[in-house]
């Protein structure tokens, strides 16, 4: 979806270092979410928002912390990261709770 | 707390021929269900969606998808595969308005071969 654009695409990073990923809509999304993709576990939701600084865990937040200060943006943050967090990280959008949700391209990180 | 399953992991179809990927869901009411599609390098793309009503779905791409109640299914199909339909398929499951989340399976990897 066009509305929603992730950056960066790829990263490589070492572990112990900060990660800072963000999502960007502009669709008027209410709900944002940070998902992490993974093989032969599908797509897993790490946190999500329910509007502007409303924020909930998701199954697998431990090592995650989000952000949203404004509507279009969504930060997922990565403490200090490890090499169990190396995945595919997808954000989504919904304009209501319940309803379909539209995904950005992903960003691949790597944590060496 | 609903859940999903897709029971084939990967699926090979010739190009032409009929195809038919399972989802089967876990849930006390009735759910939102949803099919989405992820070429390789891509993210998710809504094929349809089932919230009420009609229990046969139309969506994108010439794909169909099946509500059946009694079988707790929402089975997709498509009566001709193209080679651009080679993909990972993504059941999902939401508990309706009122409910911020969606539950996914763990995907079917369509395979077309000439």
């Amino acid at each position: 979806d066009a509305g929603i654009t992730q950056s960066p695409r790829h990263k490589v990073t070492e572990t112990g270092t900060p990660v800072t990923l963000r999502c960007h809509q502009t669709e008027n999304h209410r709900y944002m979410y940070w998902y992490r993709q993974d093989p032969g576990h599908g797509l897993r939701l790490i946190h999500y928002s329910y509007g502007v600084k409303d924020t909930d865990k998701g199954e697998v937040s431990d090592g995650y912390s989000v952000s949203r200060s404004k509507t279009e943006d969504f930060l997922l943050t990565l403490e200090s990261a490890t090499s169990s967090q190396t995945s595919v990280y997808f954000c989504a959008g919904a304009i209501n709770q319940g309803n379909e949700q539209y995904f950005g391209p992903g960003t691949r990180l790597t944590v060496t | 707390a609903q859940s999903v399953t897709q029971p084939d992991i990967h699926i090979t179809v010739s190009e032409g021929a009929s195809l038919e990927l399972r989802c089967n869901y876990s849930y006390g009411a009735t759910p939102y269900l949803f099919w989405y599609v992820q070429s390789p390098g891509q993210g998710l793309q809504l094929l349809l969606k089932y919230f009420s009503g009609d229990t046969l779905v139309q969506g994108i791409k010439g794909f169909e998808a099946e509500f059946k109640r009694s079988q707790s299914s929402f089975n997709l199909r498509k009566p001709s595969v193209h080679w651009s339909d080679a993909a990972e398929y993504f059941c999902a499951v939401g508990a309706g308005f009122g409910n911020e989340k969606l539950t996914f399976g763990t995907g079917t990897r369509l395979t077309i071969i000439p």
